[in-house]
Protein backbone atom coordinates (compact mmCIF):
# COMPACT_ATOMS: atom_id res chain seq x y z
CA UNK A 1 0.00 0.00 0.00
CA UNK A 2 1.71 3.31 -1.25
CA UNK A 3 -0.65 5.32 1.00
CA UNK A 4 -1.87 6.98 -2.25
CA UNK A 5 -5.98 6.69 -2.30
CA UNK A 6 -7.69 7.80 -5.58
CA UNK A 7 -11.20 7.05 -6.36
CA UNK A 8 -13.23 6.14 -8.35
CA UNK A 9 -11.19 3.08 -9.17
CA UNK A 10 -13.33 2.36 -12.06
CA UNK A 11 -15.56 4.67 -14.11
CA UNK A 12 -17.97 4.52 -17.12
CA UNK A 13 -19.04 7.45 -19.32
CA UNK A 14 -20.57 8.60 -22.33
CA UNK A 15 -19.24 11.30 -24.86
CA UNK A 16 -19.47 14.85 -23.86
CA UNK A 17 -19.97 14.27 -20.31
CA UNK A 18 -17.31 15.99 -17.46
CA UNK A 19 -16.11 13.67 -14.62
CA UNK A 20 -13.90 13.85 -11.48
CA UNK A 21 -10.77 11.99 -10.31
CA UNK A 22 -10.01 12.61 -6.73
CA UNK A 23 -6.95 12.37 -4.90
CA UNK A 24 -5.59 12.06 -1.31
CA UNK A 25 -1.56 11.92 -1.16
CA UNK A 26 0.67 10.12 1.32
CA UNK A 27 0.15 11.88 4.70
CA UNK A 28 3.05 14.62 4.58
CA UNK A 29 3.25 14.97 0.73
CA UNK A 30 3.49 18.46 -0.43
CA UNK A 31 3.49 17.16 -4.51
CA UNK A 32 0.57 15.87 -6.57
CA UNK A 33 1.15 14.91 -9.85
CA UNK A 34 -1.17 13.31 -12.07
CA UNK A 35 -0.18 10.49 -14.97
CA UNK A 36 -2.59 9.44 -17.91
CA UNK A 37 -1.33 5.88 -18.81
CA UNK A 38 -2.68 4.67 -22.09
CA UNK A 39 -1.85 1.26 -24.55
CA UNK A 40 -0.52 4.03 -27.06
CA UNK A 41 1.11 6.73 -25.33
CA UNK A 42 2.70 5.08 -22.28
CA UNK A 43 2.58 6.95 -19.11
CA UNK A 44 2.10 10.56 -20.14
CA UNK A 45 2.54 13.33 -17.37
CA UNK A 46 -0.35 15.80 -17.09
CA UNK A 47 -0.04 18.44 -14.46
CA UNK A 48 2.08 18.88 -11.51
CA UNK A 49 0.70 20.81 -7.62
CA UNK A 50 3.17 21.65 -4.71
CA UNK A 51 1.32 22.67 -1.98
CA UNK A 52 -1.84 24.17 -3.51
CA UNK A 53 0.10 25.86 -6.37
CA UNK A 54 0.93 25.14 -10.09
CA UNK A 55 4.25 23.81 -10.18
CA UNK A 56 4.57 22.08 -13.59
CA UNK A 57 2.38 21.34 -16.27
CA UNK A 58 2.44 18.40 -19.14
CA UNK A 59 0.47 16.99 -21.89
CA UNK A 60 -2.93 18.30 -20.40
CA UNK A 61 -5.31 18.86 -22.50
CA UNK A 62 -7.50 22.17 -22.11
CA UNK A 63 -10.76 20.66 -21.47
CA UNK A 64 -8.79 18.60 -18.73
CA UNK A 65 -8.02 21.22 -15.17
CA UNK A 66 -6.81 20.19 -11.98
CA UNK A 67 -6.44 21.59 -8.61
CA UNK A 68 -4.87 21.07 -4.76
CA UNK A 69 -6.91 22.09 -1.89
CA UNK A 70 -5.88 23.33 1.05
CA UNK A 71 -5.69 19.35 2.82
CA UNK A 72 -3.54 18.82 -0.38
CA UNK A 73 -5.61 16.30 -1.54
CA UNK A 74 -6.60 16.95 -5.49
CA UNK A 75 -8.91 16.42 -8.00
CA UNK A 76 -8.66 16.38 -12.01
CA UNK A 77 -11.30 17.49 -13.90
CA UNK A 78 -11.81 15.80 -17.30
CA UNK A 79 -14.48 17.25 -19.51
CA UNK A 80 -16.42 17.12 -23.13
CA UNK A 81 -15.22 13.39 -22.99
CA UNK A 82 -14.03 11.68 -26.25
CA UNK A 83 -13.31 8.15 -27.25
CA UNK A 84 -9.70 8.73 -27.20
CA UNK A 85 -9.59 9.69 -23.54
CA UNK A 86 -10.60 6.41 -21.92
CA UNK A 87 -7.44 5.54 -20.09
CA UNK A 88 -6.01 4.63 -16.62
CA UNK A 89 -5.26 7.66 -14.90
CA UNK A 90 -2.62 8.11 -12.43
CA UNK A 91 -2.30 10.01 -9.04
CA UNK A 92 1.33 10.21 -7.58
CA UNK A 93 2.68 11.93 -4.72
CA UNK A 94 6.22 13.24 -3.13
CA UNK A 95 7.24 14.32 -0.15
CA UNK A 96 8.82 17.42 -1.90
CA UNK A 97 9.50 18.96 -5.19
CA UNK A 98 13.16 19.13 -5.60
CA UNK A 99 13.33 16.29 -7.67
CA UNK A 100 15.40 13.71 -5.34
CA UNK A 101 12.48 11.89 -4.53
CA UNK A 102 10.39 9.19 -5.20
CA UNK A 103 7.01 9.19 -6.57
CA UNK A 104 3.99 7.10 -4.96
CA UNK A 105 1.81 5.94 -7.14
CA UNK A 106 -1.92 5.36 -6.56
CA UNK A 107 -3.92 2.34 -7.51
CA UNK A 108 -5.40 4.22 -10.53
CA UNK A 109 -8.78 5.67 -11.74
CA UNK A 110 -9.35 3.51 -15.03
CA UNK A 111 -11.92 5.45 -17.27
CA UNK A 112 -13.94 4.35 -20.01
CA UNK A 113 -15.25 6.97 -22.15
CA UNK A 114 -18.39 5.09 -25.02
CA UNK B 1 13.82 18.36 -22.32
CA UNK B 2 14.40 15.35 -20.74
CA UNK B 3 13.47 11.56 -22.60
CA UNK B 4 14.13 8.39 -22.10
CA UNK B 5 14.02 5.12 -23.77
CA UNK B 6 13.25 1.34 -23.36
CA UNK B 7 14.60 -0.41 -26.20
CA UNK B 8 13.02 -3.85 -25.85
CA UNK B 9 9.30 -4.05 -25.30
CA UNK B 10 9.73 -7.54 -23.76
CA UNK B 11 12.60 -9.40 -22.13
CA UNK B 12 12.17 -12.89 -21.57
CA UNK B 13 14.26 -15.20 -18.89
CA UNK B 14 14.68 -18.33 -17.26
CA UNK B 15 14.28 -18.39 -13.38
CA UNK B 16 17.07 -18.33 -11.81
CA UNK B 17 19.42 -16.66 -14.72
CA UNK B 18 20.13 -12.96 -14.53
CA UNK B 19 17.54 -10.37 -15.62
CA UNK B 20 18.91 -7.12 -17.42
CA UNK B 21 16.40 -4.18 -18.88
CA UNK B 22 17.53 -1.69 -20.44
CA UNK B 23 17.48 1.92 -19.92
CA UNK B 24 19.25 5.12 -21.63
CA UNK B 25 17.99 9.01 -20.82
CA UNK B 26 18.67 12.65 -22.57
CA UNK B 27 18.74 15.43 -20.46
CA UNK B 28 20.23 18.99 -20.36
CA UNK B 29 22.11 18.84 -17.11
CA UNK B 30 23.24 15.76 -14.58
CA UNK B 31 19.73 13.65 -14.40
CA UNK B 32 18.23 11.92 -11.12
CA UNK B 33 17.01 8.26 -12.55
CA UNK B 34 14.20 5.61 -11.31
CA UNK B 35 13.27 2.47 -12.13
CA UNK B 36 9.66 1.67 -11.38
CA UNK B 37 7.41 -1.72 -11.61
CA UNK B 38 4.07 -2.10 -12.48
CA UNK B 39 2.02 -5.32 -11.64
CA UNK B 40 -1.56 -6.13 -13.34
CA UNK B 41 -4.16 -3.19 -12.17
CA UNK B 42 -1.88 -1.98 -9.71
CA UNK B 43 0.39 1.12 -9.84
CA UNK B 44 3.73 1.61 -10.13
CA UNK B 45 5.81 0.80 -7.24
CA UNK B 46 9.45 2.11 -6.62
CA UNK B 47 12.38 0.03 -6.59
CA UNK B 48 15.92 2.07 -6.81
CA UNK B 49 17.19 5.53 -8.12
CA UNK B 50 19.88 7.15 -8.70
CA UNK B 51 20.74 10.58 -7.10
CA UNK B 52 24.82 10.94 -6.72
CA UNK B 53 27.45 9.03 -5.70
CA UNK B 54 28.20 5.26 -6.28
CA UNK B 55 27.20 4.50 -10.16
CA UNK B 56 25.75 0.50 -8.39
CA UNK B 57 22.43 1.70 -7.45
CA UNK B 58 21.14 -1.20 -5.22
CA UNK B 59 17.44 -1.19 -4.53
CA UNK B 60 14.13 -3.43 -3.53
CA UNK B 61 13.71 -6.93 -4.22
CA UNK B 62 17.41 -7.86 -4.76
CA UNK B 63 17.25 -5.16 -7.77
CA UNK B 64 20.37 -3.02 -8.81
CA UNK B 65 21.00 -1.05 -11.37
CA UNK B 66 24.01 0.66 -12.89
CA UNK B 67 24.28 4.65 -13.91
CA UNK B 68 26.59 5.10 -16.67
CA UNK B 69 27.66 8.31 -17.52
CA UNK B 70 28.90 8.24 -20.69
CA UNK B 71 26.74 6.09 -22.12
CA UNK B 72 23.58 7.82 -20.80
CA UNK B 73 22.57 4.33 -19.26
CA UNK B 74 20.54 3.35 -15.98
CA UNK B 75 20.23 -0.91 -16.79
CA UNK B 76 18.15 -2.69 -14.28
CA UNK B 77 19.82 -5.96 -13.56
CA UNK B 78 19.34 -8.90 -11.37
CA UNK B 79 21.50 -11.83 -10.41
CA UNK B 80 19.00 -14.37 -10.07
CA UNK B 81 15.19 -13.92 -11.87
CA UNK B 82 12.30 -15.05 -9.95
CA UNK B 83 8.77 -15.62 -11.16
CA UNK B 84 7.07 -13.16 -9.40
CA UNK B 85 9.65 -10.61 -10.79
CA UNK B 86 7.29 -10.63 -14.09
CA UNK B 87 6.23 -7.26 -14.29
CA UNK B 88 6.29 -4.25 -16.32
CA UNK B 89 8.86 -2.05 -15.45
CA UNK B 90 9.26 1.59 -16.52
CA UNK B 91 12.63 3.92 -15.94
CA UNK B 92 12.10 7.00 -15.34
CA UNK B 93 14.55 10.64 -15.40
CA UNK B 94 14.42 14.14 -14.00
CA UNK B 95 16.42 16.97 -15.24
CA UNK B 96 18.54 18.64 -11.90
CA UNK B 97 18.49 21.78 -13.51
CA UNK B 98 14.74 22.02 -13.93
CA UNK B 99 12.89 23.30 -10.78
CA UNK B 100 9.52 21.23 -11.27
CA UNK B 101 10.17 17.69 -10.05
CA UNK B 102 8.18 16.45 -13.20
CA UNK B 103 9.64 12.91 -14.06
CA UNK B 104 9.34 11.47 -17.61
CA UNK B 105 9.03 7.35 -17.75
CA UNK B 106 10.13 5.45 -20.86
CA UNK B 107 7.50 3.51 -22.82
CA UNK B 108 7.87 0.22 -20.51
CA UNK B 109 9.75 -3.26 -20.77
CA UNK B 110 7.66 -6.32 -20.20
CA UNK B 111 9.17 -8.76 -18.01
CA UNK B 112 8.31 -12.52 -18.28
CA UNK B 113 10.20 -14.98 -16.33
CA UNK B 114 9.58 -18.75 -17.13
CA UNK B 115 10.18 -21.47 -14.60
Amino acid sequence: DSGVTQTPKHLITATGQRVTLRCSPRSGDLSVYWYQQSLDQGLQFLIQYYNGEERAKGNILERFSAQQFPDLHSELNLSSLELGDSALYFCASSVATSGTGELFFGEGSRLTVL
Amino acid sequence: AQSVAQPEDQVNVAEGNPLTVKCTYSVSGNPYLFWYVQYPNRGLQFLLKYITGDNLVKGSYGFEAEFNKSQTSFHLKKPSALVSDSALYFCAVRDINTNAGKSTFGDGTTLTVKP
